[in-house]
Order: C-alpha cells, then structure tokens, then sequence
C-alpha cells in the first residue's frame, strides 16, 4: 500500500506558534496533496506539491517534499485558533487513478 | 460552499431500508468520487467516476449501489445495511479523469447511522 502516514497523529499548541506536521509514504508518487478537515465537515484543500517540486508556499503554509525519503512536511506558521482541524496527506500514485489519504494529524490551537 | 453539495446531510436508517444519498457538482467537473469516513480509519475511496464511466470499485459490499446519470450528479443507494455501515459520507469531484494531479473538491458529508 502507498497510504500515507501522517505523524504526529495529535498536536497541541498555542497559538501563535508553528506547528509542523509530517508525512511518509511507499511508493513513486505523481504528487502530493494536503487537505484540511473542520470536526464533521468535508474536506478542504491545501496545496499541492508535484514530483519534481521540493517546496511550496501558500499563505502561511509551506509544505516541503523529499521523494528520496518518501516524505513531505506542511508547517502552518504563526498558527490561529481557526487553524484547529485535522489535516490530511493524500498521494497520487503514477499509474494510478486515485487519490489514498493518511489518518490525519489531529491539530489543536489553544488561545 | 466548494461547489459540491450533499443531501441529506444527516441520515438515520434501519437495517431495512432503501434510502439514497445525492451528490451534485456545480463545478463542471469531469470526476465524481465516493468516500467512506469512519472513526479511527483514514479516509475510505469507494467509487470513482470519470465522464459517468465507473472506473473504480473499491470492493464495497453490493448494499452500495452508486449512480452516475450525468457528470454532475452522483448517487449512493443503501439498501440492508448494517450497523457499521455508519459513517460519514463524502463526495468529491475533480476536473479531470482519475486524478491527473487535480486537486479534488469534497461536499460537506452526510453523517449516516444505521440502527
């Protein structure tokens, strides 16, 4: 399976500052995708990072990828209580006609 | 509002009962998906839908019986199902076939329990 794991499972923080949330997988992906998910709602989505592509910036996001390592980081800086979701990593396999989701990082800002 | 909306958004069945979810993209999409979201378990793709073809089955039980009669509608038809069959239900769409490095749009969910 290429499912991504996301690590922490949990986080909590203050606010204002950076919370780091990581991201593993297994196999050669096309891309990545982050997604951010308010408690019972539907998914909403962050960026999108290709293959070829080692950093990207949105905002106050900035999402890293590692292909050697399988791995990509999203850092929300100068973190906001509104911050306070689960985020989720997704890959798109080569190959393959589907997006596979992590568990999710559960992130808590506190005031 | 993302431009895919859900209906019902809450649903609560027996184990009996026929009932149908509906799914409707207001995007102009090409792809329509199915997700199963349970408690403690990632994100579940069911069904995948490009250009009203299905092109994906995720081996779900035939309770499930999606619909696809144009690219901007999808239904989900549950019939008999059973208690863990609770869950909340997700609907995406993307613009192209499959995913092609599209970013998917997911409508809010229809929280469903089965008693």
């Amino acid at each position: 399976s290429q499912q991504g794991e996301e690590d922490p499972q949990a986080l909590s923080i203050q606010e204002g500052e950076n919370a780091t949330m990581n991201c593993s997988y297994k196999t050669s992906i096309n891309n990545l995708q982050w997604y951010r998910q308010n408690s019972g709602r539907g998914l909403v989505h962050l960026i999108l990072i290709r293959s070829n592509e080692r950093e990207k910036h949105s905002g106050r996001l900035r999402v890293t990828l590692d292909t050697s390592k399988k791995s990509s980081s999203l850092l929300i800086t100068a973190s906001r209580a509104a911050d306070t979701a689960s985020y989720f990593c997704a890959t798109d396999a080569a190959g393959a006609q589907k997006l596979v989701f992590g568990q999710g990082t559960r992130l808590t800002i506190n005031p | 509002e993302t431009g895919v909306t859900q209906t019902p958004r809450h649903l609560v069945m027996g184990m009996t009962n026929k009932k149908s979810l509906k799914c409707e993209q207001h995007l102009g999409h090409n792809a329509m998906y199915w997700y199963k979201q349970s408690a403690k378990k990632p994100l579940e793709l069911m069904f995948v839908y490009s250009l009203e073809e299905r092109v994906e089955n995720n081996s779900v039980p035939s309770r499930f019986s999606p619909e696809c009669p144009n690219s901007s509608h999808l239904f989900l038809h549950l019939h008999t199902l059973q208690p863990e069959d609770s869950a909340l239900y997700l609907c995406a769409s993307s613009q192209g076939p499959g995913t092609g490095g599209y970013e998917q749009y997911f409508g809010p969910g229809t929280r469903l329990t089965v008693t």
